[in-house]
C-alpha cells in the first residue's frame, strides 16, 4: 500500500515551458513534504520542501504547492532547462520521522 | 566534506553468496539510513540509525538482511545468502537530524546484481 504516489512515470516538457510534477498521499499525519532530484548513477539530492502548515514554498525556479484537503502536492519548475532532466521523487515525513518516498517521475526537457 | 561514501559502487555476485555493502556518513550527522531502489517498488527505507543505534528496521525484507553501525563513521548492510531478487541499487544517506529540515544526503549508491 503506497502512501506516497507519483502516478506519472514520465513527463516531457519543452525547454522554457513550465514543468508540473504531481504527487498524492494518503496519510493525513504527514507533517513535512520534500522533493528530491536524481541524475543517473548518482544518489538523490534534496531540492525543496514544505511544511504541512504552509501551502506554498518557492525557491528560484522551483515552487512546491500543497493542498492538504486534496492530499496533493505539486512541484512547478519554470522555466524548464535541459539540466532539469532527471528523476524527481516526492517524499513525506511521518510522525515517526521516517521519510516515505514515491516511485519517482522521469522528467525529459525537450530542446 | 566528501559527502556520503559508499563502497563498492558495483557488485556482481552469485546466488547464495554473502554480500556486504559499506557506508561512511557525513561527519557530524546523527542519522544514517539504508534504502533500496527497484523499478517495482521505487525507493524503500530498509533501516535507520540514530547515534549508531538502530531505530526502525521494519523495512528490512527478511532475516537474510542485517545492518550494523559499530561507530559514527561506518555502517554495513549485509545480505546472507543473497538471491537474484535482491538485485537493486542500495543507497545510504545521512542527516544531521530529522527535525524541521529533514534533508537527507545520499551517497552514490551500490548497484547489486545477484546472478
Amino acid at each position: 500500500d503506497q502512501q506516497v504516489k507519483q502516478n506519472s512515470p514520465s513527463l516531457s516538457v519543452q525547454e522554457g515551458r513550465i514543468s508540473i510534477l504531481n504527487c498524492d498521499y494518503t496519510n493525513s499525519m504527514f507533517d513535512y513534504f520534500l522533493w528530491y532530484k536524481k541524475y543517473p548513477a548518482e544518489g538523490p539530492t534534496f531540492l525543496i520542501s514544505i511544511s504541512s502548515i504552509k501551502d506554498k514554498n518557492e525557491d528560484g525556479r522551483f515552487t512546491v504547492f500543497l493542498n492538504k484537503s486534496a492530499k496533493h502536492l505539486s512541484l512547478h519548475i519554470v522555466p524548464s532547462q535541459p539540466g532539469d532532466s532527471a528523476v524527481y521523487f516526492c517524499a513525506a515525513r511521518d510522525r515517526d520521522d521516517k521519510i516515505i518516498f514515491g516511485k519517482g517521475t522521469r522528467l525529459h526537457i525537450l530542446p | 566534506d566528501a559527502g556520503v561514501i559508499q563502497s563498492p559502487r558495483h557488485e556482481v555476485t552469485e546466488m547464495g553468496q554473502e554480500v556486504t555493502l559499506r557506508c561512511k556518513p557525513i561527519s557530524g550527522h546523527d542519522y544514517l539510513f539504508w534504502y533500496r531502489q527497484t523499478m517495482m517498488r521505487g525507493l524503500e527505507l530498509l533501516i535507520y540509525f540514530n547515534n549508531n543505534v538502530p531505530i526502525d528496521d521494519s523495512g528490512m525484507p527478511e532475516d537474510r538482511f542485517s545492518a550494523k553501525m559499530p561507530n559514527a563513521s561506518f555502517s554495513t548492510l549485509k545480505i546472507q545468502p543473497s538471491e537474484p531478487r535482491d538485485s537493486a541499487v542500495y543507497f545510504c544517506a545521512s542527516s544531521p537530524r530529522t527535525g524541521d529540515y529533514a534533508e537527507q544526503f545520499f551517497g552514490p549508491g551500490t548497484r547489486l546484481t545477484v546472478l
